[in-house]
């Protein structure tokens, strides 16, 4: 199974909301990524997981609380986001290591009102 | 800060002509991976190149890697309207191995 899955596929909230994005995996892979991404732009690094523990975090802003249960499971939960923040937010995974490609999901369309 | 320039933006052919778009490194990187994203879709991996002067052919796409680890290219022969979508090149960043992207070039088929 080389499929990445995420849900939603889209999500409209409110400035006030509180919502959460599922990404799951099952080809063992160790390392999980969320990206967001604004049309016309290429994807933009937000977090990376590394055998489940938070490698990176590209100064995300605290409205955005990622957490990755076990290897085949990542979430973001998202609190008080901005309308700025309206994108497609995108999972991927890859084996752990820079010579590996990542398997991307079909994202989350978020539009925040 | 490291950066890798993609060109051109966007690329407007008839179905038939070819199609080339180019990434530039600041900096040598030790591979260069090649996605596509078909308008509505996600990125999805193409290829990944790690030798100096290496060439790579998946049926009508030729990519290159250059002598000096710096610039890559991917050319398309005689498109075809599933070949529509944007092309990105991506390099490992020298801090922390992560992913560092071109701007991407959109294909585009005249009607």
């Amino acid at each position: 199974d080389t499929e990445v899955t995420q849900t939603p596929k889209h999500l409209v909230m409110g400035m006030t909301n509180k919502k959460s994005l599922k990404c799951e995996q099952h080809m063992g892979h160790r390392a999980m990524y969320w990206y967001k991404q604004k049309a016309k732009k290429p994807p933009e690094l937000m977090f990376v997981y590394s055998y489940e523990k938070l490698s990176i975090n590209e100064s995300v802003p605290s409205r955005f609380s990622p957490e990755c249960p076990n290897s085949s499971l990542l979430n973001l939960h998202l609190h008080a986001l901005q309308p700025e923040d309206s994108a497609l937010y995108l999972c991927a995974s890859s084996r752990v290591g820079q010579y590996n490609e990542q398997f991307f999901g079909p994202g989350t369309r978020l539009t925040v009102l | 800060g490291q950066q890798v320039m993609q060109i051109p933006q966007y690329q407007h052919v008839q179905e038939g002509e070819d199609f080339t778009t180019y990434c530039n490194s600041s900096t040598t990187l030790s591979n260069i991976q090649w996605y596509k994203q078909r308008p509505g879709g996600h990125p999805v991996f193409l290829i990944q190149l790690v030798k100096s002067g290496e060439v790579k052919k998946q049926k009508r796409l030729t990519f290159q890697f250059g002598e000096a680890k710096k610039n890559s290219s991917l050319h398309i022969t005689a498109t075809q309207t599933t070949d529509v979508g944007t092309y990105f090149c991506a390099g490992p960043r020298d801090s922390n191995y992560q992913l560092i992207w071109g701007a991407g070039t959109k294909l585009i088929i005249k009607p």
